[in-house]
């Protein structure tokens, strides 16, 4: 079946370090990922797409990429701020129509 | 200002009892999606519905049923709600179903007893 992971401990960092999170799939190759942030109580807020023939995707202190072969996809964060703690989810695209999401990691970003 | 709204966004009902979610948005999207989100189980897509009257099932669709009557709503619909559906629900779109990003709405949380 088709699998996601993610870390599943909270990562807690200093604040002012690159914070990197993990997402793994299985049993399928996604034609591009997509990552998004979730508050307490909210909807999840899209982040950054990368596409399968792209290895790496950057929007101003965010950074993903993208390995294919490892099946695997790094999203960091630089000169992290307390306001970066939130759930991260990563969500690869299947077929044309379905997503699936990770269950996420909390990041806490300590001042 | 383009959004995605649900309403409601907090429900207590009992068991049998049939509900409705709307969703609704102003972006002139095609493609709209309903999730349900649990802890460890993270969002699981329950239906999702490519335009007008074109909707088809997600991973968990047992329990549920959905309409896409006009392209701005897309309500999700309980006929008989168990325990087993309290959860947090989400819906979502985007301007196509190939399309980079999916806007969500708020959230509607749902206890069924």
């Amino acid at each position: 079946s088709q699998k996601i992971e993610q870390n599943s401990e909270a990562l807690n960092i200093q604040e002012g370090k690159t914070a990197t999170l993990t997402c793994n799939y299985t049993n399928y190759s996604p034609a591009y990922l997509q990552w998004y942030r979730q508050d307490p109580g909210r909807g999840p807020v899209f982040l950054l797409l990368i596409r399968e023939n792209e290895k790496e995707k950057r929007k101003e202190r965010l950074k993903v990429t993208f390995d294919t072969t490892l099946k695997q996809s790094l999203f960091h964060i630089t000169a992290s701020q307390p306001a970066d703690s939130a759930t991260y989810l990563c969500a690869p695209r299947i077929g044309t129509y379905k997503y699936i999401f990770g269950t996420g990691t909390r990041l806490k970003v300590l001042a | 200002e383009a959004q995605v709204t649900q309403n409601p966004r907090y429900l207590i009902t009992v068991t049998g009892k049939k509900l409705t979610v709307t969703c609704s948005q102003n972006m002139n999207h095609e493609y709209m999606s309903w999730y349900r989100q649990d802890p460890g189980l993270g969002l699981r897509q329950i239906y999702y519905s490519m335009n007008v009257e074109v909707t088809d099932k997600g991973d968990v669709p047992e329990g549920y049923k959905v309409s896409r009557k006009e392209k701005r709503n897309f309500p999700l619909i309980l006929e008989s709600p168990s325990p087993n559906q309290t959860s947090l629900y989400f819906c979502a779109s985007s301007s196509s179903p190939g399309a980079d990003t999916q806007y969500f709405g708020p959230g509607t949380r749902l206890t069924v007893l």
